[in-house]
């Protein structure tokens, strides 16, 4: 079974700062897919980031990346030019092998401070 | 608004109750996930739907039951509710084309057993 651990509960950023958060997986599956997932007070869960398992680049969307080490088995997301917007819950999540569920880590709480 | 529709949004109801949870999934999309994210928990999924057939099961209780209809839509059966059952229930779908894009969220029903 996948299984996705996240080990930073809590984080906080001053505004306009960059942060790094945390994820690692466990998994045999060759072929699989990694997501970043945030949810905000509302929440809603919103997808924030996506990367697939063949593809070496590491994915970009806006002030968003990640560090994707495929043999370490770890998927970092990357904030930078930090907004008080981007407070929210942070889920890691992996995706692949003959089922279409997907396995969420705990959660990483980020708090951007002004 | 996601294109995934949840209703209701908040429920209130006894011990030992029975409630239904409803979900549309998003237009084209034929697979229904549902999750429970409790207080101190993360996402657990709990049962995967695909075109009305049930595809994977996850932690879920003998008291709870889904079922997808012929128009795509699902509902999740809660019954003999405990007040651990309280909890934020997520519905989503996913592309036809597969998980590489992730799942879409509704907004989640919010169930308060007291």
């Amino acid at each position: 079974a996948q299984t996705v651990t996240q080990s930073q509960p809590e984080m906080s950023v001053q505004e306009a700062e960059t942060v790094t958060l945390s994820c690692t997986y466990d998994t045999s599956e060759n072929n699989y897919y990694l997501f970043w997932y945030k949810q905000p007070p509302s929440r809603q869960m919103i997808l924030v980031i996506r990367q697939e398992a063949y593809k070496q680049q590491n994915a970009t969307e806006n002030r968003f990346s990640v560090n994707f080490q495929k043999a370490a088995k770890s998927f970092s997301l990357k904030i930078s030019d930090s907004q008080l917007g981007d407070t929210a819950m942070y889920f890691c999540a992996f995706g692949g092998g003959s089922n279409y569920k997907l396995t969420f880590g705990k959660g990483t709480l980020l708090t951007v401070n002004p | 608004d996601s294109g995934v529709t949840q209703t209701p949004k908040h429920l209130i109801t006894a011990t030992g109750q029975r409630v239904t949870l409803r979900c549309s999934p998003r237009s084209g999309d034929l697979s229904v996930y549902w999750y429970q994210q409790s207080l101190d928990q993360g996402l657990q999924f709990l049962i995967h739907y695909y075109n009305g057939e049930e595809r994977a099961k996850g932690n879920i209780l003998e008291r709870f039951s889904a079922q997808q209809f012929p128009d795509l839509h699902s509902e999740l059966n809660l019954s003999s509710l405990e007040l651990g059952d309280s909890a934020l229930y997520f519905c989503a779908s996913s592309h036809p084309q597969g998980l590489g894009y992730g799942y879409t969220f509704g907004s989640g029903t919010r169930l308060t057993v007291v």
